[in-house]
Formats: structure tokens, sequence, C-alpha cells
């Protein structure tokens, strides 16, 4: 099982804003990372960091953290950001692995 | 910029050895990154293998690390996996990956995987 948790599925009506949430003890001490996966596709990395968006990355896309959960916010939400989400940390058990939440389904309706 | 590459066979008999290769392109392997490791079955999520440093130095997933085998070769600037005793379990998408470590402090880091192979398919059947 993962030590990062994600809620399976979200939905959002276009053009709204949706949260995404990730929770782990890890995070009382990470930053985690969110990446975006499309069916059929490599995942593709849209927060860093405290809240670092990669180059080419919409500023729609935006991340924060309290306690022990991550939260991917994506304000005015749009048709092309359907997709799986998936945050990722170091592992809590002090390895130095890294760990993935389980995964979370965006429809944008 | 940096482009990874995964090769390696499609199809793997059950009991044998997964073996795949990420070829690095347009960036070195011994750049201060490690490279990583990534599965993901039908259907499911993504799942961390391990890592490797161009130092040698590995980190493994307590659940495959009695399994699993990553080596670099600097000389072909690409690294590799090796999984043993596979089953269908393992049938998976297979990523190689960068991970970028940034230092907070001596003792604080942060990690993200900024570059990823478009993956290869691996599935164990006889």
């Amino acid at each position: 099982s993962s030590e990062l948790t994600q809620d399976p599925a979200v939905s959002v009506a276009l053009g709204q804003t949706v949260r995404i949430t990730c929770q782990g003890d890890s995070l009382r001490s990470y930053y985690a990372s969110w990446y975006q996966q499309k069916p059929g596709q490599a995942p593709v990395l849209v927060i860093y960091g405290k809240n670092n968006r990669p180059s080419g990355i919409p500023d729609r896309f935006s991340g924060s953290s309290s306690g022990n959960t991550a939260s991917l916010t994506i304000t005015g939400a749009q048709a092309e950001d359907e997709a799986d989400y998936y945050c990722n940390s170091r592992d809590s058990s002090g390895n130095h692995g890294v760990v993935f939440g389980g995964g979370t389904k965006l429809t944008v309706l | 910029q940096v482009q990874l590459q995964e090769s390696g066979p499609g199809l793997v008999k059950p009991s044998g050895t997964l073996s795949l290769t990420c070829a690095v392109s347009g960036g070195s392997i011994s750049s201060s990154n490690w490279w990583s490791w990534v599965r993901q079955p039908p259907g499911k999520g993504l799942e961390w293998i391990g890592e490797i440093y161009h130092s040698g130095s590995t980190n493994y997933n307590p659940s495959l690390k009695s399994r699993v085998t990553i080596s670099v070769d600097k000389s072909k600037n690409q690294f590799s996996l090796k999984l043993s005793s596979v089953t269908a379990a393992d049938t998976a998408v297979y990523y190689c990956a960068r991970k970028i470590v940034v230092a907070l402090s001596s003792t604080t880091f942060y990690y993200y995987m900024d570059v990823w192979g478009k993956g290869t398919t691996v599935t164990v059947s006889s």
C-alpha cells in the first residue's frame, strides 16, 4: 500500500477551481512533487518544491502544503487538464527511497 | 535538453530476468542527478523501482529489493535495470526518469523527476 494517500477520483466543472490532495507523514518534512499523466503517455512534472512550475506548465497549476497534506490546485480547469495526477515525495521510512501516491483521476465536466 | 529512451525485450518468460536499458542523450549521466526506474502495471498507478547515481550508489524499493539490480555505464551514457524471477505481476510499462535532489539544508532535501522516457511495455508470459 502507498504511504501517500490520494482520492481516487475528483471532478470539476469547466472553468472552475479544483484541489487535489495528497496525505502522508513524509509530507510534514518534505515537499511533494506532482505529475500529470494522460492515457498512453508518460507522466509530466507539473509542480515541484514549495510551488514551482517547470517551463511550459500553465500558471493555473499551483501547489501548497500544510501539515501532512500537499495540494495541487488547478484554477480555471480546462478540458485538457483531464488526466491522472500523482504526487510523490521521499519515503518516510528513513531510507532514501521515493514513494508515489495512488493517483487521482480528474474529470473535467 | 536531456532526453531518455528505454529499450529492451517486450516479452519475458515467467521466472526469467527482465532487462532494460535507458539511454541518456542531451546531457551527461555523470551530472549531479539520480537516475530512476518507475513502472506502471496495466490500469494501475506508478511504482518506484529504484535509482542509481553515477558513482554507482543505489537505492531500491524495499518490496522489490531482493530481485532488482540497477547499474550504470558511463562510457555509453546509459543505465540499466534487471529484475529477476519475474511473474505476471511484473507486467507493466517501465519508465526511466531523471531525479533532481534539492537540498534545503544539510539534512533536508526534496526530490522531483523532471525528465521521463516514453516508457516501454514489458509483458511476462510463456
